[in-house]
């Protein structure tokens, strides 16, 4: 099956812990973002890749850091710097440059107590 | 920065009737497109209307876009209890290949 995974679904981290969360894809798209949401609200761009080993901050970056050293992954890190990290996590493809429609993973619940 | 603004917030219907969500956005745009979401999942994309375009059809969706009053319309055409979901529209500026979203509209359609 072609599309973009991301694990865990649920995770629980203690206050002042980073934790890495999973995005790949396998569609070959060169494109891939990470948004946040948070409930009853809509997506905030996070960080966004065009190419491999290049990415670029989006609105709400602070406390978050990425990688793109392949095509097919692109993890966010949520560092201890994050001050209110709980949230539903989105990750996303899209082809090339193009300025199409995107691909969304499932999400990840990230809790932090 | 949220460039889309649905309008309304939240809106409930009874099945089989249409449900109409406008959305509004402040620069200009390469093209328009409306996502769902259903709670707690990822989200799907249901249809682009590109800049030039002004209407747009996919099965029971109908999108408009005016660009000079920059707002667009999502209408679903005789709504199934399935149809409930948040939609959210987005937009892609004409510089740039940031995607952005609005805060969405929630859709409950009552068998």
């Amino acid at each position: 099956d072609g599309g973009i995974t991301q694990s865990p679904k649920y995770l629980f981290r203690k206050e002042g812990q980073n934790v890495t969360l999973s995005c790949e894809q396998n569609l070959n798209h060169d494109a891939m973002y990470w948004y946040r949401q948070d409930p009853g609200q809509g997506l905030r761009l996070i960080y966004y890749s065009q190419i491999v080993n290049d990415f670029q901050k989006g609105d709400i970056a602070e406390g978050y850091s990425v990688s793109r050293e392949k095509k097919e992954s692109f993890p966010l890190t949520v560092t201890s710097a994050q001050k209110n990290p709980t949230a539903f996590y989105l990750c996303a493809s899209r082809p090339g440059t193009t300025r199409d429609e995107q691909y969304f993973g499932p999400g990840t619940r990230l809790t932090v107590t | 920065s949220q460039q889309g603004e649905e309008d309304p917030q939240a809106l409930s219907i009874q099945e089989g009737e249409n449900a109409t969500m406008n959305c509004s956005y402040k620069t200009s745009i390469n093209n328009l497109q409306w996502y769902r979401q259903n709670s707690g999942r990822g989200l799907v994309h249901l249809i682009l209307i590109r800049s030039n375009e002004r209407e747009k059809h996919s099965g029971r969706l109908r999108v408009t876009l005016d660009t000079s009053k920059k707002s667009s319309s999502l209408l679903i055409t005789a709504s199934r209890a399935a149809d409930t979901a948040s939609y959210f529209c987005a937009t892609d500026g004409t510089g740039g290949f940031k995607t952005i979203f609005g805060a969405g509209t929630r859709l409950f359609v009552k068998a």
